[in-house]
């Protein structure tokens, strides 16, 4: 299935201000909106938000979703050593009934 | 709390079968769908599918049909993912992840690697 298209990566200093994009259609991002995902390097991933900006508890307040159009942002602030990892955005896609995930960020604190 | 824990590593040869478990614990199984996304090494996501826990319908994504069966013991609350006719390409962390809100809660996932 036709995934969704983010940056391979980003870098950015300690406690600076990194926006991941995730692009796809309006039959995914465009209509139901994204999730994202953090996944640290051998775990299994993390949900951050869903629903382009609501965050399940306990996730802090520093990672924040947004959605325009066909595109999905994620922006974390006050980039903190544990924020390295890489970070996916999933969406239902109501044309073909199947999850689409995206290519994937890697978010590297300098 | 909410925990889905998946059966252990398994190293096959190519044409066996494999069956990885994903145990549920915390809800109610029957009220969220399960889902099945696969890892191979140094690779993204791929979802393959997810399974009704009320009614045990399957849907498979593409490319995953045939050989990908999903099942359930609603019993012990646990979902099952049976590959068959193992290739090399298959080798990859195979993660259970139940849908609530999105896939809101992740098995720790188990290392299936296909190898003469």
């Amino acid at each position: 299935q036709a995934g969704l298209t983010q940056p391979p990566s980003v870098s950015k200093g300690l406690r600076q201000t990194a926006t991941l994009t995730c692009t796809g259609n309006s039959n995914n991002v465009g209509n139901q909106g994204a999730a994202w995902l953090q996944q640290h390097q051998g775990h299994p991933p993390k949900l951050l938000s869903y629903r382009n900006n609501d965050r399940p508890s306990g996730i802090s307040e520093r990672f924040s979703a947004s959605r325009s159009g066909n595109t999905a942002s994620l922006t974390i602030t006050g980039l903190q050593p544990e924020d390295e990892a890489d970070y996916y955005c999933s969406a239902w896609d109501s044309s073909l009934s199947v999850y689409v995930f995206g290519t994937g960020t890697k978010v590297s604190v300098l | 709390q909410v925990q889905l824990v998946q059966s252990g590593s398994e190293l096959k040869k190519p044409g066996a079968s494999v069956k990885v478990s994903c145990k549920a614990s915390g809800y109610t199984f029957t009220r969220y769908g399960m889902n099945w996304v696969r890892q191979a090494p140094g690779q993204g996501l791929e979802w393959l599918g997810w399974i009704n826990t009320k009614t045990g319908n399957p849907t498979y994504a593409q490319g995953f049909t045939g050989r990908f069966v999903f099942s359930l013991d609603t019993s012990v609350s646990t979902a099952y993912l049976q590959i068959s006719s193992l290739k090399a390409e298959d080798t990859a962390v195979y993660y259970c992840a139940r849908d609530k809100i999105g896939l809101d809660y992740w098995g720790q996932g188990t290392l299936v690697t296909v190898s003469s």
